[in-house]
């Protein structure tokens, strides 16, 4: 069962930006756990996108950006390209479960 | 480079035993601060963290499949082992195994790289 609330699905058109939120609670995101996002193409194995609330590893372009506040964080995708048409979840730690946790995902569409 | 990659059946049947191995190369499970994951996603469905093993053994599971898994590591083989016995239909999934970056504190570590993952169906 997923912890963190992701919205289902997002979509925009070419070269819009979109947001994906991630809401979760006082013993996961709001306790100051640092929010990390994965994309996953179809068919193939997720992917890091987003460590540390926002920090992006080598390769990933300045397109994709994250944020974290109070009990939620952000995914903002700038400048859609239909190469981003992918699963996107969030992931934390739960300290009430002592836990890894992701999100419910998030499809991304390029109108 | 760091990479990994599971194997194991593709198909089980109700009440037996699952069996996965994941085998990375790298880095060594024998070096402070590393650990490996295991995940898994029904076909459809979100992604599932299950387990972890860090280099000094210690162990971690989700509470709601504890009495179910067991991890394991060889160091020499540089392999981890997920078990998890009486499978049911509804644990047909990928199974998905992850190195774990401590760089932030274990409670703020990331999952990178992912292995390619390998889907498990359990039917009759």
């Amino acid at each position: 069962q997923s912890v963190l609330t992701q919205p289902p699905s997002v979509s925009g058109a070419p070269g819009q930006r979109v947001t994906i939120s991630c809401t979760g609670s006082r013993s996961n995101i709001g306790a100051g756990y640092d929010v990390h996002w994965y994309r996953q193409l179809p068919g193939t194995a997720p992917k890091l996108l987003i460590y540390g609330n926002n920090n992006r590893p080598s390769g990933v372009p300045d397109r994709f950006s994250g944020s974290q506040s109070g009990t939620s964080a952000s995914l903002a995708i700038t400048g859609l390209q239909a190469e981003d048409e992918a699963d996107y979840y969030c992931q934390s730690h739960d300290s009430s479960l002592y836990v890894f946790v992701f999100g419910t995902g998030t499809r991304v569409s390029v109108l | 480079q760091v990479t990994l990659k599971e194997s194991g059946p593709t198909l089980v049947k109700p009440t037996q035993t699952l069996t996965l191995t994941c085998t990375f190369s790298g880095f060594s499970l024998s070096t402070s601060g590393v650990a490996v994951g295991w995940f898994r996603q029904p076909p459809g469905k979100a992604l599932e963290w299950l387990a972890m093993i860090f280099w000094n053994d210690d162990k971690r599971y989700t509470p709601s499949l504890k009495t179910r898994l067991t991890i394991t590591k060889d160091t020499s083989k540089n392999q981890v082992v997920l078990t998890m016995t009486n499978m049911d239909p509804v644990d047909t999934a990928t199974y998905y195994c992850a190195h774990f970056n401590t760089i932030f504190g274990v409670a703020g570590g990331w999952f990178d790289p992912w292995g390619q993952g390998t889907l498990v169906t359990v039917s009759s």
